[in-house]
């Protein structure tokens, strides 16, 4: 079964705080990602790893720092955000990240991020 | 590079109604091609996809077919249910390592 599992579901942070989410896959997969979904619109691509390196970086804020500590695990960083930040974080994994066009992501249910 | 177009919505139905959504894609090559949903306060759950030419997905009485000749891919069902009220993507990758979307349509289905 598809599964990639994040924590928390939901986070309130003030601008000044520190804080991470976390994200976790075991298909075994070898790519994992980090989209952005504000209301309403699709999502959008932050940063990509491909075997535990980081493969595409989306012009993201340093604010936003992203962790690969293995191949099932996926961390991101978030420091000094600001309310415009506020949004639906996505992370995702698929086989690998060479798969072209034949490449399918599967996501997980998301970390609900209100800065205030 | 490619991209998709989905019909805008929203698009509201009765119970049992027919649905159809429009997708058409604009690629290099014959990508494959997905139909993403979302439900309320949800992730993305992939709902189906196509790798090739004529193929059709199909999952939960959803079903779409890959059509090169139309560059379509159109996301149907014969019935649709007040649970299937969601946002539905289609999608296709976009380079090696990202997916481009379509904007959502947003089904909402009343009893």
């Amino acid at each position: 079964d598809t599964e990639v599992t994040q924590t928390p579901k939901h986070l309130v942070m003030g601008m000044t705080n520190k804080k991470s989410l976390k994200c976790e896959q075991h298909m075994g997969h070898r790519a994992m990602y980090w989209y952005k979904q504000k209301a309403k619109k699709p999502p959008e691509l932050m940063f990509v790893y491909s075997y535990e390196k980081l493969s595409i970086n989306e012009s993201v804020p340093s604010r936003f720092s992203p962790e690969c500590p293995n191949s099932s695990l996926l961390n991101l960083h978030l420091h000094a955000l600001q309310p415009e930040d506020s949004a639906l974080y996505l992370c995702a994994s698929s086989q690998t990240g060479g798969q072209g066009t034949r490449n399918t992501i599967y996501f997980g249910e998301g970390s609900w991020l209100t800065v205030v | 590079g490619n991209s998709v177009t989905q019909m805008e919505g929203p698009v509201t139905l009765s119970e049992e109604a027919f649905l159809t959504i429009n997708c058409t894609y604009t690629a290099t090559g014959y990508p494959s091609l997905f139909w993403y949903v979302q439900y309320p306060g949800e992730g993305l759950q992939l709902l189906l996809k196509a790798t090739k030419a004529d193929d059709k997905g199909s999952n939960k009485g959803f079903e779409a077919t890959y059509r090169k000749e139309t560059t379509s891919f159109h996301l149907e069902k014969g019935s649709v249910q007040v649970s299937d009220s969601a946002v539905y993507f289609c999608a296709l990758p976009y380079n090696n390592n990202d997916m481009r979307f379509g904007a959502g349509t947003r089904l909402t289905v009343k009893p």
